[in-house]
């Protein structure tokens, strides 16, 4: 079954230090998430993206957050400056169409850890 | 965000019993509503989702139950594995919003052989 892959799995970096999580969404999928969980909390939506652009994002999702797809298979997360608190769970997602007949799948998230 | 709210963080059940996870929400422009399952170092796997318009769907042993006046929703595992052992999300999402979705908090289900 396709899956959502996503690299690193863990990446340590340094607060003030530029990250950028990888993520391949599946084939034909057309909407990709970004979603976070900070241990401890909930899974919280950072973003989403559609038609090469991004079609909704949280308050959370400032300028120090940007994603990209590069090419026709990767869905990136960058975020320029790092902070203590983005240490979190990062997930990715992605889905054919919008919906609950639609759903989202996700990867197997990368565990960031900043000190 | 309080908008979606398991209020169970954990269930322990016998195998072969049933388990009732549920779920509570407050947004009524939600349009559907969707349970996961997370097992440790894994992302969550999407299980099984309702309509708003609808007060049943069943797939299987998984059966999500829709009370919209209550702003309710409940699943529904029978009979319950050992494989089940879990962490389950309720989440929401409303086409209006972008489809992103609302997670509550999780319920950690333990099912005893």
């Amino acid at each position: 079954e396709p899956e959502v892959t996503q690299t690193p799995s863990h990446q340590v970096t340094q607060m003030g230090q530029e990250v950028i999580l990888r993520c391949v969404p599946i084939s034909n999928h057309l909407y990709f998430y970004w979603y976070r969980q900070i241990l401890g909390q909930k899974v919280e939506f950072l973003v989403s993206f559609y038609n090469n652009e991004i079609s909704e994002k949280s308050e959370i999702f400032d300028d120090q957050f940007s994603v990209e797809r590069p090419d026709g298979s990767n869905f990136t997360l960058k975020i320029r400056s790092t902070k203590l608190e983005d240490s979190a769970m990062y997930f990715c997602a992605s889905s054919y169409g919008q919906g609950g007949n639609q759903p989202q799948h996700f990867g197997d998230g990368t565990r960031l850890s900043i000190l | 965000d309080q908008q979606v709210k398991q209020n169970s963080p954990s269930l322990s059940v016998q195998e072969g019993r049933i388990s009732i996870l549920n779920c509570d929400y407050t947004n009524s422009m939600f349009d559907y509503f969707l349970w996961y399952k997370k097992y440790p170092a894994e992302g969550p796997t999407f299980l099984i989702s309702i309509s708003s318009i609808k007060d049943k769907n069943e797939d299987g042993r998984f059966t999500v139950f829709l009370n919209k006046s209550a702003k309710h929703l409940s699943l529904h595992i029978v009979p319950s594995q050992p494989g089940d052992s879990a962490v389950y999300f309720c989440a929401a999402s409303a086409v209006a919003a972008g489809n992103k979705l609302t997670f509550g908090g999780g319920t950690r289900v333990l099912v005893k052989p």
